[in-house]
């Protein structure tokens, strides 16, 4: 059974770095049979896809329009996890973060999820 | 790139169906068998209910079935009973290999 546990602060300073990790369990961060995703909700924007990594021979990173100035996505295969980095936050990246797995048979469903962290942006 | 269009809120009667609409783009929901649909309960991460337009996940329910025509695609409920009453996001795969998620429906079972 493949888990997804959330790590990382609640609370982040406007202007600074949102970081966030997710360890898995029951699967492997570099096989090449899944894709490793951050969501976030908002009551406002509802959910937003972030962006993912993936190992296909090497690591590669597909990132949102809206972030992709601002957003670094990193797997560790060495433990077992990948991690976000969202830089310049501001109040309205404050939301519940999700980390998700996109296994290749779901052709990008996102079919399990971590228990979400919610990250308020304030000073 | 604008989210996919969905009603922002839907309703029916216990025993009914009802059909959710996503709209999208030529280079969304029209170009892709990748459209998903996720049931979000408050406090709860998301649950994945169809992918690959019209495939279920093992373990939900067969009331739930998925369609899509040209640039839309759309969740089916029949049946509907008061534990089917969440939020349902679609989400479609892209030209640009990104994800992009419609904006949600609040079903309400009344």
């Amino acid at each position: 059974q493949v888990q997804l546990q959330q790590s990382g602060p609640g609370l982040v300073k406007p202007s600074q770095t949102l970081s966030l990790t997710c360890a898995i369990s029951g699967d492997s961060v570099s096989d090449n049979t899944a894709a490793w995703n951050w969501v976030r909700q908002s009551p406002s924007r509802g959910l937003e896809w972030l962006g993912r990594t993936y190992y296909r021979s090497k690591w590669k990173t597909d990132y949102a329009a809206s972030v992709n100035s601002r957003i670094i996505i990193n797997a560790d295969a060495s433990k077992n996890q990948f991690s976000l980095q969202l830089n310049s936050v501001t109040p309205e990246d404050t939301a519940v973060y999700y980390c998700a797995r996109d296994p290749v048979w779901a052709h990008s469903a996102l079919d399990v999820w971590g228990q979400g962290t919610m990250v308020t942006v304030s000073s | 790139q604008s989210a996919l269009i969905q009603p922002a809120s839907a309703s029916g009667s216990p025993g009914q169906s009802i059909t959710i609409s996503c709209s999208g783009t030529n280079s969304d929901v029209g170009d892709s068998n990748s459209v998903s649909w996720y049931q979000v309960n408050p406090g709860k991460a998301p649950k994945l209910m169809i992918f690959n337009v019209i495939n279920r996940p093992s373990g939900v329910s067969n009331r739930f079935a998925g369609s899509k025509s040209g640039n839309t695609a759309s969740l089916i409920i029949s049946s509907l009973q008061s534990e089917d009453e969440a939020e349902y996001y679609c989400c479609s795969f892209t030209s640009r290999s990104t994800l992009i998620f419609g904006g949600g429906t609040k079903l309400t079972v009344l």
